[in-house]
């Protein structure tokens, strides 16, 4: 069975601190998907990057980075210098084939707080 | 702008009332979605389009009724609800199901308080 883990319900940092959000996942399958979305207070969930299974490079974009072990089953989440406007709902979710089409399982997200 | 586009914003209806949530995207995708986020939880699948069918319905109580009349609309009627239904509803879209290189585009959501 599928599962997103996201351990830290909240968290607060304050602005120019470095963070990172955790997200460990399960599943039986070799070949699978992971994501993580931004939920600001606007609502909507926005797209942050997609990890397939069989990539296990770190990634970094701007002052995002993502580290992906295989070997831990965990897929973390680090912002560097951190800003007021990185406070939202974090969520890391995970898609993998079940019975011919992608299933796609999200985690109960974290809360960042960037205080000022 | 995400592209995703929901309305209302905000909805309070009473028990008994029958209202719709309208979904609205552009960006050329076959398949919609629609999720329930409620406080504390993780984000729940309700219903799955593709190509204008339905693929999926995760065990969701009749009193919501999803209408997808071609791949850029989706509605989601509503009728009956009980007050543990008050949540947000958000809408998504993708390419193809689950594994879009870009993920799924969310719309902000319909924050529904039923009373």
């Amino acid at each position: 069975a599928q599962k997103v883990t996201q351990a830290q319900t909240e968290i607060s940092v304050v602005e120019k601190e470095d963070v990172t959000l955790d997200c460990v996942y399960e599943t039986r399958d070799t070949t699978y998907y992971l994501f993580w979305y931004k939920q600001p207070p606007s609502g909507e969930l926005v797209f942050l990057i997609r990890r397939n299974s069989f990539d296990e490079q770190n990634e970094i974009s701007g002052r995002y980075s993502w580290n992906f072990q295989k070997s831990t089953s965990s897929f973390n989440f680090t912002i560097t210098a951190s800003q007021v406007v990185d406070s939202a709902v974090y969520f890391c979710a995970l898609s993998e084939m079940t019975s011919g089409t992608y299933k796609y399982i999200f985690g109960t997200g974290t809360r960042l707080k960037v205080l000022a | 702008e995400t592209g995703v586009t929901q309305t209302p914003r905000h909805l309070v209806m009473g028990m008994t009332n029958k209202k719709s949530l309208k979904c609205e995207q552009h960006l050329g995708h076959n398949a919609m979605y629609w999720y329930k986020q409620s406080a504390k939880k993780p984000l729940e699948l309700m219903f799955v389009y593709n190509f204008k069918e339905q693929t999926e319905n995760n065990s969701v109580p009749s009193r919501f009724s999803p209408e997808c009349p071609n791949s850029s609309h989706l509605f989601l009627h509503l009728h009956t609800l009980q007050p543990e239904d008050s949540a947000l509803y958000l809408c998504a879209s993708s390419f193809t199901p689950g594994q879009d290189l870009y993920g799924y585009t969310f719309g902000s959501g319909t924050r529904l308080t039923v009373v």
